[in-house]
């Protein structure tokens, strides 16, 4: 299986800061990378699909990056409604994985 | 609109078989390049997914749990089921269902149905 890794698993931050969560996989995917926005009691939300294509109605400042096995999800001025945990999520090969989840907070 | 929604017991005891049911509407489980997915989450933990069937009636299992696991679908009925065998409390967990896109992002998911394991 493949597995993902996720950095930092809190992240502390303020309204209008520039975060970026990494997600390292343990080997190299062939770009089927995805972030997720999950908020308490939720289903988990698509922000990016295929490492970096937005999904609609995603707000701009969400972008995604990367290549081979490291990658990147940047929001580019927090917002008071971005404090959530976010997973990112590989779809090269079955079974698709999930990394453990990075906590945004305040 | 696309919808999903999970429907099953609240509390099973260990040792029983969990049958989940995930009912959809708005796209067709018949129809060419339709997936349908299972995924868990314990209280407090991450995601974990489970497995996938799609439209032609492949079926896909995480590896740690498929001896345990079974995915099946009603296209008649709009229906997927997923039965977990030999449930534990280490079980207990929000499943959900959920349908990947085209390129299999999962891109509509269901609410989520809490499944409590105990005796």
């Amino acid at each position: 299986d493949i597995q993902m890794t996720q950095s930092p698993s809190t992240l502390s931050a303020s309204v209008g800061d520039r975060v970026s969560i990494a997600c390292r996989a343990s080997e190299t995917i062939s770009g089927w990378l995805a972030w997720y926005q999950q908020k308490p009691g939720k289903a988990p939300k698509l922000l990016i699909y295929k490492v970096s294509n937005l999904e609609s109605g995603v707000p701009s400042r969400f972008s995604g990056s990367g290549s081979g096995s490291e990658f990147t999800l940047t929001i580019s001025r927090l917002q008071p409604d971005d404090f959530a945990t976010y997973y990112c999520q590989q779809y090269t090969t079955y079974p698709w994985t999930f990394g453990q989840g990075t906590k945004v907070e305040i | 609109q696309v919808t999903l929604r999970e429907s099953g017991p609240a509390l099973v005891k260990p040792t029983q078989t969990l049958t989940l049911t995930c009912t959809v509407s708005g796209f067709s489980l018949s129809t060419s390049g339709i997936f349908v997915s299972w995924l868990r989450q314990p209280p407090g933990k991450a995601l974990e997914w489970l497995a996938l069937i799609d439209w032609h009636d492949d079926k896909y299992y995480s590896s740690s749990l498929k001896t345990r696991l079974t995915i099946s679908k009603d296209t008649s009925k709009n229906q997927v089921v997923l039965t977990m065998t030999n449930m534990d409390p280490v079980d207990t967990a929000t499943y959900f269902c959920a349908r990947p896109s085209r390129f299999g992002e999962l891109d509509y998911w269901g609410q989520g149905a809490l499944v409590t394991v105990s005796s």
